[in-house]
């Protein structure tokens, strides 16, 4: 089995603060994902990348930013963070199985802007 | 494009009693469909997925029958547990374009109660 494991787990920020969310796995899964979690708004995908450098932009990339330096790490920036904001950021990877594709994801990071 | 719809914000339910969480999808490309459950505090994990048109997947007690001539994939269980108390998402991916991604439903609240 593998794990991820994104940090901080907890992230208060400031408006107008740029913030970092860092996210790792060891699966070997070639792509990962950015989420983001609202209540009743479901699961709301930010970037994925299909392989190390490679990125693509979701539903929900304006104002964020985020870089896959290598194979196992995928981070995501906060270019402005919006006064009272709350949400949480799942990171996810996956790998194809047979008929689709299988996501897993980390426990997330809580972000509250003060 | 393709989209996910979960009517149900929130189920209540006794324990004991059955359970059907709602999920129909538009997909542009033959659709493979999921179930993802989360905990409070956890991350989302799978719980099934659809394999071939009416072939039923089960997990947990929990079963669903994709059906592409209604274009659902509703979650069933015969009998509801409290430890069933969690958030339900169901998933979309498909074969063709883009299948590193999946696209969620807004996410259905399940409360068991005794």
């Amino acid at each position: 089995g593998g794990i991820i494991t994104q940090t901080p787990k907890f992230l208060i920020g400031q408006e107008g603060q740029k913030l970092t969310l860092k996210c790792q796995q060891n699966f070997n899964h070639d792509t990962m994902y950015w989420y983001r979690q609202d209540s009743g708004k479901g699961l709301r995908l930010i970037y994925y990348s299909i392989t190390e450098n490679d990125l693509q932009k979701g539903d929900l990339s304006e104002g964020y930013d985020a870089s896959r330096e290598k194979k196992s790490s995928f981070s995501l920036t906060v270019t402005s963070a919006q006064k009272n904001e709350m949400a949480v950021f799942l990171c996810a990877s996956s790998i194809v199985r047979g008929l689709g594709t299988e996501v897993f994801f980390g426990k997330g990071t809580r972000l509250t802007v003060v | 494009g393709d989209s996910v719809t979960q009517t149900e914000g929130l189920v209540t339910l006794t324990e004991g009693l059955p359970v059907m969480l709602n999920c129909t999808y538009q997909s542009t490309y033959s659709p493979f469909l999921f179930w993802y459950v989360q905990h409070l505090n956890e991350a989302p994990k799978l719980l099934l997925k659809s394999f071939t048109d009416n072939k039923r997947p089960e997990h947990q007690g929990f079963h669903a029958t994709l059906h592409k001539s209604s274009s659902s994939f509703h979650l069933q269980k015969s009998s509801a547990q409290l430890s069933d108390s969690a958030l339900y998402y169901c998933a979309l991916g498909n074969s063709g374009g883009s299948n590193a991604k999946l696209t969620f439903g807004k996410g259905t609240k399940l409360s068991v109660k005794s």
